[in-house]
């Protein structure tokens, strides 16, 4: 079946460092892949999407690629703000999976100024 | 109009009791899906709807729990004879269309403990 591995975390950053938060996938054909954030006392809302392989999704600063050799969706941004401690979760939807997401168990980030 | 809301916000119950958990969706959303998120965990699939029928209900965890979207709108997820596992947070989320590249939308969540 699919399933999603994100990076252990929790990660912990200092304001305008560089993020990286590993996703990587096993799901068969070609899946659509997200990463939702999860802000303190809000809900889930999406930050970004690539439903092809290559595609890069960007918003807010944040970027990732839809890497199919590696099976990867990792999330990156170049200078991090404390308004970007969150809870990240990589998901995907697939082909035999129709439209159920499936998510990585979440990486808490923390940013402090 | 506005995003998807989830009634109520926080639900306090006795073990063997029953709930409900209601789900307005975004109006226009046809597809309406179910979550359950527990403690430092990631969302786990549920149920979705197409419409009004149960298009994927294989995310249920046993037949205590059923969900119905009587008119293709509203949804009610609701729990029987509730369990102390049973306590997470249930969310909600739709989407335009049902499709593996659609946005889904969630809502706040409904925070559920069994006691």
């Amino acid at each position: 079946g699919n399933s999603v591995t994100q990076m252990e975390g929790p990660v912990t950053l200092s304001e305008e460092a560089f993020l990286t938060i590993n996703c990587t996938y096993t799901a068969t054909g070609y899946p659509s892949l997200f990463w939702y954030v999860q802000y303190p006392g809000e809900g889930l809302q999406l930050l970004l999407k690539a439903t092809k392989a290559d595609d890069k999704g960007s918003n807010k600063g944040f970027e990732a690629t839809y890497r199919k050799e590696t099976t990867s969706f990792h999330l990156e941004k170049g200078s991090v703000q404390v308004s970007d401690s969150a809870v990240y979760f990589c998901a995907l939807s697939g082909e035999t999976s129709g439209s159920r997401l499936t998510f990585g168990e979440g990486t808490q980030l923390t940013v402090n100024p | 109009g506005a995003g998807v809301s989830q009634t109520p916000s926080n639900k306090v119950t006795e073990k063997g009791k029953y709930v409900e958990l209601r789900c307005d969706p975004i109006s226009g959303h046809t597809a309406l899906y179910w979550y359950r998120q527990s403690l430092g965990q990631g969302p786990e699939f549920l149920i979705y709807f197409q419409g009004t029928g149960a298009a994927d209900d294989s995310g249920l965890p046993n037949d205590r729990f059923f969900a119905v979207r009587p008119e293709g709108s509203v949804s009610t997820l609701k729990i029987q004879r509730t369990e102390r596992g049973d306590s997470a947070v249930y969310l909600c989320a739709s989407s335009f269309l049902a499709g593996v590249w659609e946005t889904q939308y969630f809502g706040p969540g409904t925070r559920l403990l069994v006691l």
